[in-house]
């Protein structure tokens, strides 16, 4: 099992409806959560962190986290095209103070 | 403006030799990481370093190894580069006990 798995996509959302991107990690004790939106050949960039159950909004994004279930996701609001890109979820892990692990990511498309 | 800089953007390499990759971060983080990104793999944790000469194995370390001498920069050494290294190399760092990752913009490596 992957410690940290996302669905690769792609997924395709119309131009203003809501996106729903899920993540399940593996380790039980992690404590920090964290969505990464990656363009095109271009470097990731935080979007989101949470660190506690429950939901964390910030803008058209919504962080969901549910420590019981080991599931974290991220809703966009009102989706643009310029919310096409890939999204990756990353845990900083509990066995180690710094180490932080990443899905495979979300390929998402908002279709106009 | 924080910064993380990778010294190559884009490498060709033979099989057999030895690979350099340098990253200079100039936000006095501790932390430091290697990641490499592959389609559908995510990015993957190679080595992380969380202080001066310190360093932890990451998920894919086999044929990597690393330095860093001082706080500002972390090297990614392959001793001997193979075809299967070749990839999008991928620079971070961040404060100690946080978790946004501030990426440099990749180095892309080809082995022949």
């Amino acid at each position: 099992q992957k410690e940290v798995e996302q669905n690769s996509g792609p997924l395709s959302v119309p131009e203003g409806a809501i996106a729903s991107l899920n993540c399940t990690y593996s380790d039980r004790g992690s404590q920090s959560f964290f969505w990464y939106r990656q363009y095109s050949g271009k470097s990731p960039e935080l979007i989101m962190f949470i660190y506690s159950n429950g939901d964390k909004e910030d803008g058209r994004f919504t962080a969901q986290l549910n420590k019981a279930s080991q599931y974290v996701s991220l809703l966009i609001r009102d989706s643009q095209p310029s919310d096409s890109a890939t999204y990756l979820c990353a845990v900083k892990v509990k066995s180690s103070a710094s180490k932080i692990i990443f899905g495979s990511g979300t390929r998402l498309s908002i279709r106009p | 403006d924080v910064k993380v800089t990778q010294s190559s953007r884009y490498l060709v390499k033979r099989t057999g030799e030895k690979v350099f990759l340098e990253c200079v971060q100039d936000m006095d983080h501790e932390n430091m990481f290697w990641y490499r990104q592959d389609p559908g793999l995510g990015l993957r944790l190679i080595y992380f370093s969380y202080d001066v000469k310190m360093k932890e194995k990451g998920d894919i370390p086999e044929g990597y190894s690393v330095s860093r001498e001082k706080k500002e920069r972390f090297s990614l050494i392959l001793e001997s580069a193979s075809t299967n290294q070749t990839s999008m190399y991928l620079c971070a760092s961040t404060q100690l006990n946080t978790g946004e990752l501030f990426f440099g913009e990749g180095s892309r490596l080809t082995v022949l």
